[in-house]
């Protein structure tokens, strides 16, 4: 299979504290993609990060990638209630340029 | 504002009565995809589309067909519908065909259909 796969399947933590979020996936990509689903809702695009690049922050998201592990984290700093969503990661593969392949997911779960 | 419009949102239909989804994007985007969302499989690619009058299948696309007349509109349709094809739908758009793993995809809000 070309998606990824997060872990953990669910999370919960509360206000404030930090959350972090790995990907594996199998074959050689050219990019990894992350994504937020909010409850009932559609896929959000948080950051993308090359597979040259190893690390990448936007805001309280700190993204990082090792490519010789096949693997991706994601980390939500000081983390709040409207933080609680679904969050998946999306390799982009090489020699797939048509696909976007996407797993089940982590659930977070964010209380006051 | 920039969005993709997916409707109905909400859908309850009987089995075999021929239906169509639709989706449109306002941002000039050559790549739309539809997806499919079920509980422990995550999202499944049901067709997706490069450009105008180009589509090709996906992970999932028995039971589907689909269009791409104009740039912006991709419409789902269901000939005859059957309870397995509940599910919560997705249609979403990126910029290129070309290199579409390598762009974000933006999403519509969902249609949530219920064959019975």
């Amino acid at each position: 299979s070309q998606q990824g796969e997060e872990d953990p399947q669910a999370l919960s933590i509360q206000e404030g504290e930090n959350a972090t979020m790995n990907c594996s996936y199998k074959t050689s990509i050219n990019n990894l993609q992350w994504y937020r689903q909010n409850s009932g809702r559609g896929l959000v695009h948080l950051i993308l990060i090359r597979s040259n690049e190893r690390e990448k922050h936007s805001g309280r998201l700190r993204v990082t990638l090792d490519t010789s592990k096949k693997s991706s984290s994601l980390l939500i700093t000081a983390s709040r209630a409207a933080d609680t969503a679904s969050y998946f990661c999306a390799p982009g593969h090489t020699g797939t340029a048509s696909k976007l392949t996407f797993g089940t997911g982590t659930r977070l779960q964010v209380t006051l | 504002e920039a969005q993709v419009t997916q409707n109905p949102r909400y859908l309850i239909t009987v089995t075999g009565k021929k239906l169509t989804v639709t989706c449109s994007q306002n941002m000039n985007h050559e790549y739309m995809s539809w997806y499919r969302q079920d509980p422990g499989l995550g999202l499944r690619q049901i067709y997706y589309s490069m450009n105008v009058e180009v589509t090709d299948k996906g992970d999932v696309p028995e039971g589907y067909k689909v269009s791409r007349k104009e740039k912006r509109n991709f419409p789902l349709i269901l000939e005859s519908p059957s309870p397995n094809q509940t599910s919560l739908y997705f249609c979403a758009s990126s910029l290129f065909g070309t290199g579409v793993s390598n762009q974000p995809q933006h999403f519509g809000d969902g249609t949530r259909l219920s064959i019975l």
